[in-house]
């Protein structure tokens, strides 16, 4: 079965400084990952996934995400914190060889607060 | 605005009624998507469909949970006999389904339900 870990249900980081939220990822094949962002009262953002290819994937405002097939990461990263990027951030998977599911399941979240 | 759309975004209703809640996906999104969300958490699945076929249920969706996409379109989500553990956020999502298309989920604002 397909799951999805957050092991990190908050991270607080200095404005300017590098940020990381982590994720790890367990499925039978090759998976399929997502970044998504909620802001309070809102729904849920895209901001970047992997498919294959390039480890390293660039997605919306700045945010990256690094791929590890051995260590089953994928990391979301951004060089420089700002204060508007505080929020929640959601890692999903998807497990495209799982015959017949078309489902996306999601971590807990990792809420991120960026100190000025 | 051309994104997804629920209706009510609240509801506020007493233990025992019915409610009813609607999703209209992105025009050409043939994937639709039902998910609940309770606070600090992150989205659980409940159901998708392709076009108008239900193609998977969650164990989570009990039998007073029934969800319709009549005629590939809008979809509805349904709870008979409310009960205060259904108190949530339930979250729709489209996405587009294709060969090569990865299919990224695009969700709504959310449709927040207080039993009481």
């Amino acid at each position: 079965a397909q799951s999805v870990a957050q092991p990190e249900d908050q991270v607080n980081v200095a404005e300017g400084n590098p940020l990381t939220v982590k994720c790890t990822y367990s499925v039978s094949g090759n998976p399929y990952l997502f970044w998504y962002v909620q802001y309070p009262n809102r729904g849920l953002q895209f901001l970047l996934k992997y498919i294959t290819g390039d480890n390293l994937v660039k997605g919306s405002y700045g945010f990256e995400a690094e791929f590890n097939k051995s260590q089953t990461s994928f990391h979301l990263k951004k060089p420089s914190a700002l204060v508007s990027d505080s929020a929640l951030y959601f890692c999903a998977v998807r497990d495209p060889t799982t015959s017949g599911t078309y489902k996306y399941i999601f971590g807990t979240g990792t809420r991120l607060k960026v100190l000025a | 605005d051309t994104g997804v759309s629920q209706d009510p975004r609240h509801k506020i209703t007493k233990r025992g009624q019915n409610v009813t809640f609607r999703c209209d996906p992105i025009s050409e999104h043939n994937r639709l998507y039902w998910y609940r969300q309770t606070l600090g958490q992150g989205p659980e699945f409940l159901t998708y469909f392709q076009n108008e076929a239900q193609l998977e249920k969650s164990r989570l969706l009990s039998d007073r949970f029934s969800a319709e996409r009549p005629k590939g379109s809008f979809s509805t989500l349904e709870i008979q006999r409310t009960e205060q553990g259904d108190s949530a956020m339930y979250l729709c999502a489209s996405s587009l389904a294709g060969t090569g298309v990865t299919g990224e989920l695009f969700f709504g604002e959310g449709s927040r339900l207080t039993v009481l």
